[in-house]
This record gives structure tokens, C-alpha cells and sequence, in this order.
């Protein structure tokens, strides 16, 4: 069973628009998330992450969300802008785990 | 720039043949990864290896073996390749984190491998 879920597969966004990318996990045990970047052809790339002691964390135009009751995040991306299309990945782990667990990834679609 | 390289982007070998994937860094990293990842399911953890000779086995490990006789590199190792290990493998490194975790991880730029 998954224990980090992106319900979303792909999703598709106006240029300048906001995109809202979700993640949910199920394991409490989890303190540390994190959001990778990936392009056809590439590694995935570090974005942006929060620790569970927050609940919001900025950069730039990338903000996650962390609701820790209803154990999901979420990546806002304002605005959206067509370099951003690629597959996010959602990941988690913890000061008692000794890897970091991936989910599925979502496909963001960025139209001009 | 942190640099993970890997050894070949495209790779295609027969069922049944011994298959090397070689990942390099190069920011004096303790920890190493491999990856694969499938459409649908993300990056599934193969092995880790957080020392140099010292291996761990991920979530994936059957059908795997991993080698790690230098810092910088990591090994994966598919001792009879079958079709069902047609992947993505990715590599990735990093710093040791607190109280052993693995955050922020490097990624390679990935191999392909077609299991024929």
C-alpha cells in the first residue's frame, strides 16, 4: 500500500494561472516533506520542502502547504508559467525512518 | 553544481544477460541510491548504501545486487536481467542527514534499460 498518494495524474493549467498539486500520506511516523521536479530525459530536481513543525513554507513562486491533521500538502505555483510543465513528485520521511518515500507524481501541463 | 552522472542514458540487453549500471558523484556524498522508476508507481528505492562497503537493501530489492568499493561510486547490479526490470534507474546522492535521513537527494540523469 502506498504510503504517499498523489491522486492526480495529470493536470492542466493556464499560463499565469495558480496549479495546486496534491499529496496525501498515511503514515503519522512522517515529519519531513519534500517536492522534486522532473523533465523528460532528466533527474528529478529538488523544489522545495517543509518540515512538520510548519505549516507553510515559500520560495519564490513555489509554496507548500502542510496539514498535519489531515496528513496532505499541497504545491502552489503562482504564477504558473510553461517552464513548469513537467511531473512533480511528492516525498516524505522522518527522523524515524531511514529513507525517503516517493509518490506516484503528478504530469503538470502548463498551456500558453 | 552538485554532479551525479551515470553511465549510459540508453541500455538494451537480453533476458538472462548480467547488467551493469555505474553512478558517479562528485560532492564527496556518503549516501547513494537506486531508483527505478515506473509509470504509476514513482521512484521505488532498489538499494542504498551510506558508507563505502555498506549496503542496504530499499523496497525493491529482489533481483538486484549493489556495490560500493569507492565513496563516489555505486554499482547496481542485475545478475540475470528479465524482462519485468525494463526501467528508468536513477541514481541519487547526498549529505548525511540528522539522525540518518536522507532529504535532499541528487539525481542522476537517469538510465533506460530495455529488457529484450
Amino acid at each position: 500500500d502506498q504510503q504517499v498518494k498523489q491522486n492526480s495524474p495529470s493536470l492542466s493549467v493556464q499560463e499565469g494561472r495558480i496549479s495546486i498539486l496534491n499529496c496525501d500520506y498515511t503514515n503519522s511516523m512522517f515529519d519531513y516533506f519534500l517536492w522534486y521536479k522532473k523533465y523528460p530525459a532528466e533527474g528529478p530536481t529538488f523544489l522545495i520542502s517543509i518540515s512538520s513543525i510548519k505549516d507553510k513554507n515559500e520560495d519564490g513562486r513555489f509554496t507548500v502547504f502542510l496539514n498535519k491533521s489531515a496528513k496532505h500538502l499541497s504545491l502552489h505555483i503562482v504564477p504558473s508559467q510553461p517552464g513548469d510543465s513537467a511531473v512533480y513528485f511528492c516525498a516524505a520521511s522522518g527522523s524515524s525512518y531511514d529513507k525517503v518515500i516517493f509518490g506516484p507524481g503528478t504530469s503538470l501541463s502548463v498551456i500558453p | 553544481d552538485v554532479k551525479v552522472t551515470q553511465s549510459s542514458r540508453y541500455l538494451v540487453k537480453r533476458t538472462g544477460e548480467k547488467v551493469f549500471l555505474e553512478c558517479v558523484q562528485d560532492m564527496d556524498h556518503e549516501n547513494m541510491f537506486w531508483y527505478r522508476q515506473d509509470p504509476g508507481l514513482g521512484l521505488r528505492l532498489i538499494y542504498f548504501s551510506y558508507d563505502v562497503k555498506m549496503k542496504e537493501k530499499g523496497d525493491i530489492p529482489e533481483g538486484y545486487s549493489v556495490s560500493r568499493e569507492k565513496k563516489e561510486r555505486f554499482s547496481l547490479i542485475l545478475e540475470s536481467a528479465s524482462t519485468n526490470q525494463t526501467s528508468m534507474y536513477l541514481c541519487a546522492s547526498s549529505y548525511p542527514g540528522t539522525s540518518g535521513n536522507f532529504y535532499e537527494q541528487f539525481f542522476g540523469p537517469g538510465t533506460r534499460l530495455t529488457v529484450l
